[in-house]
């Protein structure tokens, strides 16, 4: 079963509106971080914004922020005020507790499109 | 503080050829990982390293490629007599400790024909 699910191959959005790309996790751990990275065609995995399980409030990072749901296992990132610059891939991510590693679980991806 | 960098970028081989990437992390962090991404997919777990050692070897780590990260700085990877299927963005990426979150590189970009 996939650990990070991301239902959206592709989305549109207008200049300067909001978007929100979904997100939705499995883990049994009580302990996890969920992240999301932004991915321009150059190729660079860029971090945006961390949430913890234990984080009680959404967590925010300038025009991002993070739509933190943890009964319903989703974690939906919210662009606002979107830019011509905010074209490029978007990937969840996850780390469970449980694992020394700490290494990151990605889904597939979205691939954001801003039309001006 | 620079980043995490990469080089080469970009590489092309033919198959059976031996490739090496390089990979250098942020100054101080004692955590480094690769990842593989294939065109359409996220990146997933290759390895990784607390100061030298390498702790974990995911599965799709075959014989063929090794990683090391000698005096637990730079890191190299490896791949011997390439395969088409080695076709892939590797990426890397450090981390202060464990629990810190992981800068990545801008990749490298293997082609093999």
């Amino acid at each position: 079963a996939q650990k990070i699910t991301q239902t959206q191959p592709g989305m549109f959005v207008q200049e300067k509106e909001a978007v929100t790309l979904d997100c939705t996790y499995d883990t049994s751990d009580q302990s996890y971080g969920l992240f999301w990275y932004k991915q321009p065609s150059s190729g660079e995995m860029i971090f945006l914004i961390y949430q913890g399980s234990y984080d009680e409030q959404n967590a925010t990072e300038g025009r991002y922020s993070l739509n933190f749901q943890k009964a319903r296992k989703s974690a939906n990132l919210v662009i606002s005020a979107s830019q011509l610059g905010d074209s490029a891939m978007y990937f969840c991510a996850m780390r469970e507790g449980r694992d020394s590693s700490y290494k990151l679980i990605f889904g597939s991806g979205t691939r954001l499109l801003v039309r001006p | 503080d620079t980043g995490v960098s990469q080089d080469p970028r970009h590489k092309i081989t033919k198959r059976g050829q031996n490739v090496t990437f390089r990979c250098d992390p942020i100054s101080e962090h004692n955590r480094l990982y690769w990842y593989r991404q294939t065109l359409g997919q996220g990146p997933e777990f290759l390895t990784y390293f607390q100061n030298e050692a390498q702790l974990e070897k995911s599965r799709l780590l075959s014989d063929r490629f090794s990683a090391e990260r000698p005096k637990g700085s730079f890191s190299t990877l490896e791949i011997q007599r390439t395969e088409q299927g080695d076709s892939a963005m590797y990426l890397c990426a450090s981390s202060l400790d464990g629990t810190g979150t992981q800068y990545f590189g801008a990749g490298t970009r293997l082609s093999v024909l």
